[in-house]
């Protein structure tokens, strides 16, 4: 099963920061990658699809990017709303594993 | 107006069993797979299974294999998992999600998902 290595885990940042998260994959997954913000009490919402396409509706402070099975999540400038738990997700193939998470806390 | 309404969760014993259903609408249903993730308290999301749009193919998670079975009604709308041989770590909240791409077989990325409905297996 590909295993997938986020950090940190918790993050600890201001308004306005630049802020970026990161996913590991154990073994190669292409592009197939995925970005969720969850906040508390509610369902996962997607940001990231295809480890850079920008899922309709989603600010474009929020980008992504990849360098072989490392992959980035990156908050421009972050805003109030913006303080949440980020997930990654790999799907490449049949099976789908979650990243263990990023909760980005008001500093 | 695309929505996923997750129902049927509750309180139930250990070794017990539930079944959850998941409603979809604003969408042609079966050109979709679809998956379940749960997520326990104070946790993150575990993959549970995923459906093809036909129903055709199912797979899941290691955790659940054996004991959990997906199936879909296309005539519906609804997605329905059967959970057997409950355990207290099946605790969580059980949420349906819909993949992005209607080219993905399986799985992908999820861009719609239900409220979540709460399974608790306790003595």
């Amino acid at each position: 099963d590909i295993q997938m290595t986020q950090s940190p885990s918790t993050l600890s940042a201001s308004v306005g920061d630049r802020v970026t998260i990161t996913c590991r994959a154990s073994q190669s997954i292409s592009s197939w990658l995925a970005w969720y913000q969850q906040k508390p009490g509610k369902a996962p919402e997607l940001l990231i699809y295809k480890a850079s396409l920008l899922q309709s509706g989603v600010p474009s402070r929020f980008s992504g990017s990849e360098s072989g099975t490392e992959f980035t999540l990156t908050i421009s400038s972050l805003q109030p709303d913006d303080f949440a738990t980020y997930y990654c997700q790999q799907y490449n193939g049949y099976l789908v594993t979650f990243g263990g998470g990023t909760k980005v806390e008001i500093k | 107006e695309v929505q996923l309404v997750e129902s049927g969760g509750g309180l139930v014993q250990p070794g017990g069993s539930l079944r959850l259903s998941c409603a979809a609408s604003g969408f042609t249903f079966s050109s979709y797979a679809m998956s379940w993730v749960r997520q326990a308290p104070g946790k993150g999301l575990e993959w549970v299974s995923s459906i093809s749009g036909g129903g055709g193919g199912t797979y899941y998670a290691d955790s659940v294999k054996g004991r959990f079975t997906f199936s879909r009604d296309n005539s519906k709308n609804t997605l329905y998992v059967q959970m057997n041989s409950l355990r207290v770590e099946d605790t969580a909240v059980y949420y349906c999600a819909k993949v992005r791409s209607m080219t993905s077989v399986t799985s992908g990325a999820f861009d719609i998902w239900g409220q979540g409905t709460v399974v608790t297996v306790s003595s």
